[in-house]
């Protein structure tokens, strides 16, 4: 079975400041992993995803995440966040037939 | 259309009424999802359709909920004799095939029941 886990529900950071959210996964088949956000009342948007490959993966809006088969895990980090990256995000695993996603992180950038 | 639509924004309903929640897919694609997100923003899925087939229901309570996408129309999610713990976000989400593929999300519709 597939799960994800995203250990921090709120992370404050101070703009310019580096970032880091964090997400393990389990799962028992091969492992697409997604990062997505969600904007205040608004639906997800894809950021990044893993299918396979180069473990470092590079995203919209400045983000990237790396892929660690090992560790179970798929941590997402922006070097300098901006006011306009404070949202929720939610990192996801695929099966072949539906995501799960976890609890998500909310991402509140302070100036 | 590029994005996934969905009606209403927002529904009221009081305990024991019906809801009905509409979603059109990106033109093109074959797989529409339903998720439901309470308020402790966990994402629970409920149902999958490839085109117009049932591909995935083992998220939906059957006893309550339903849903189709039929040729030529929204595919819908219709809820029987909502319950106060059916207030919640429900999200379509719709992608050209399934296993890895991105899914697309629509902006959601949000569900009370008072």
């Amino acid at each position: 079975a597939q799960s994800v886990t995203q250990l921090d529900s709120q992370v404050p950071v101070f703009e310019e400041a580096p970032v880091e959210l964090r997400c393990n996964y389990s799962s028992s088949v091969s492992v697409y992993l997604f990062w997505y956000v969600q904007y205040p009342n608004q639906g997800l948007q894809l950021l990044l995803k893993y299918l396979s490959g180069s473990t470092l993966v590079k995203g919209i809006n400045g983000f990237e995440a790396e892929f660690n088969k090992s560790q179970t895990s798929f941590h997402l980090r922006k070097p300098s966040v901006h006011i306009s990256d404070t949202a929720e995000y939610f990192c996801a695993v695929s099966d072949f037939n539906k995501f799960y996603f976890g609890s998500g992180t909310k991402l509140n950038v302070k100036p | 259309g590029e994005e996934v639509a969905q009606t209403p924004k927002h529904l009221v309903r009081g305990e024991g009424q019906k809801a009905k929640l509409y979603c059109a897919p990106i033109k093109g694609h074959s797989y529409v999802f339903w998720y439901q997100q309470v308020l402790k923003n966990e994402f629970k899925f409920l149902i999958s359709f490839q085109n117009e087939n049932v591909f995935d229901e083992t998220g939906m309570p059957k006893e309550r909920f339903s849903a189709k996408c039929l040729p030529n129309s929204p595919c819908s999610l219709e809820i029987q004799a909502t319950k106060l713990e059916d207030s919640a976000v429900y999200f379509c989400a719709s992608s050209r095939w399934t296993g890895p593929d991105t899914q697309y999300f629509g902006p959601g519709t949000r569900l009370t029941v008072l």
